[in-house]
């Protein structure tokens, strides 16, 4: 079964908007990394969080960590409709075997 | 651009067929994994060879197999096909900066 479990499953907002994903995981890791997936095409990696760290900064991008929750959450900020796609939150515990939550379909609407 | 090609893209299988799926890199990297996505749902981790060995394997049954060669590049094979083997089949290589992983464009298997 996936350990990770995002929220919510589908998320609709406008351009400039901002969007917030959470994301939660079962067992201890050395770093969480979130990618997005346009259409079922290849994944893209957007940003890592080691486990030390609480809060990272990529852009438009903000991830934050609370390992004591087993959280992570993705916020965009003034999307747009190019942010369209699924994303997915991935933990690995140091082997890079990396295990993928279900996804949020993100939907941005001109 | 992450410099990991797959091939096919799509492909077709009748149930019972078997089916090699292959993954090449220009990055060096000397570890590649292979994962299973179902139409919906997260990718789901198959296994991972490094440097041409087996390193890794996920709840997937022995009908799923895989080789990797000298110059990196990898195939997946399974044998046996059933019809909830259609997914889509993501090759990734690695690691790279920060430990990440990158991954190809996939291949569409449908299995009727």
């Amino acid at each position: 079964s996936q350990q990770g479990e995002e929220d919510p499953q589908a998320l609709s907002i406008q351009e400039g908007e901002n969007a917030t994903m959470n994301c939660s995981y079962k067992t201890s890791i050395n770093n969480l990394q979130w990618y997005r997936q346009n259409s079922g095409r290849g994944l893209v990696h957007l940003i890592l969080i080691r486990s030390n760290e609480r809060e990272k900064h990529s852009g438009r991008l903000r991830v934050t960590l609370d390992t004591s929750k087993k959280s992570s959450s993705l916020l965009i900020t003034a999307s747009r409709a190019a942010d369209t796609a699924s994303y997915f939150c991935a933990t690995t515990s140091g082997t890079y075997k990396y295990i993928f939550g279900t996804g949020t379909r993100l939907k941005v609407l001109a | 651009e992450t410099g990991v090609t797959q091939s096919p893209t799509h492909l077709i299988k009748t149930r019972g067929q078997q089916v090699t799926l292959r993954c090449s890199s220009q990055s060096g990297h000397n570890t590649v994994s292979w994962y299973q996505q179902a139409l919906g749902q997260g990718p789901q981790f198959i296994f991972q060879y490094y440097r041409e060995e087996e390193n890794g394997r996920g709840n997937f049954p022995p009908r799923f197999s895989g080789l990797q060669f000298p110059n990196y590049s990898s195939e997946l094979n399974v044998n046996a096909l059933e019809l909830d083997d259609s997914a889509l089949y993501l090759c990734a290589t690695g690691p790279g900066e920060e430990y990440t992983i990158y991954f190809g464009e996939g291949s569409w298997l449908t299995v009727v």
